[in-house]
């Protein structure tokens, strides 16, 4: 499987764009890239998946470059809502049941 | 549509007990998993049901911990002889099963145990 790395902790205003990499120099040619959000007292959340290049949804954006030894999750304008541990994962799209997580990055948005 | 529950959200019980935690996984999802997560780490996967059957056992920590999935539905994660390293949140999560969909687990509230 393999290793991501990911800052530990970040803080950000409100309404700022909040960029969180990851690292995972290790990726292999079938992994993809899945974040997940998670909240005190809660379960972690699916956020964005992708392979390559760009994706976007509602909630987020995620930049992977060609070389995908790298990705950024992108959260546009944050709120105090948004305060939580991001967790960036590794693995494959087909018999990877196992989702590996680190420690995450815990963001903390302030006023 | 209803969520991944377990139940009880809290579990106190003290050291050499025997523990029952529940999972309901999404209506018609066939694949459960079940994770560990102690204070300030990620959850750290236990246990996978494919259906009725555990596909994948290898994260469970020894032969204390024991999980089952009779109908391939609801799950029952079961500790003998709790310890105080027992104490953690565990979490259970469901996806529709194969292929990409395993990325896309959807996690229950977890529910607390502590060990005294």
């Amino acid at each position: 499987l393999a290793k991501t790395t990911q800052p530990i902790s970040m803080d950000s205003y409100e309404g700022q764009e909040v960029n969180i990499t990851c690292s995972h120099n290790n990726i292999a040619t079938n992994d993809y890239i899945t974040w997940y959000q998670q909240f005190p007292s809660q379960g972690p959340r699916f956020i964005i998946q992708g392979y390559k290049t760009k994706v976007t949804n509602e909630v987020a954006s995620l930049f992977i470059p060609a070389d995908r030894k790298s990705s950024t999750l992108s959260l546009p304008r944050v709120s105090l809502s948004d305060t939580a541990v991001y967790y960036c994962l590794v693995g494959s799209g087909a018999g990877s049941y196992q989702l590996t997580f680190g420690k995450g990055t815990k963001l903390s948005v302030i006023p | 549509g209803a969520g991944v529950s377990q139940t009880p959200s809290n579990k106190v019980t003290e050291k050499g007990k025997y523990v029952e935690l529940r999972c309901d996984p999404i209506s018609g999802h066939t694949a459960l998993y079940w994770y560990r997560q102690s204070l300030g780490q990620g959850p750290e996967f236990l246990i996978y049901f494919q259906g009725t059957g555990a596909a994948d056992d290898s994260g469970l920590p020894n032969d204390r911990f024991f999980a089952v999935r009779p109908e391939g539905s609801v799950s029952t994660l079961k500790i003998q002889r709790t310890e105080r390293g027992d104490s953690a949140v565990y979490l259970c999560a469901s996806s529709p099963g194969g292929g990409r969909s395993y990325n896309e687990q959807f996690f229950g509230p977890g529910t607390r145990l502590t060990v005294l």
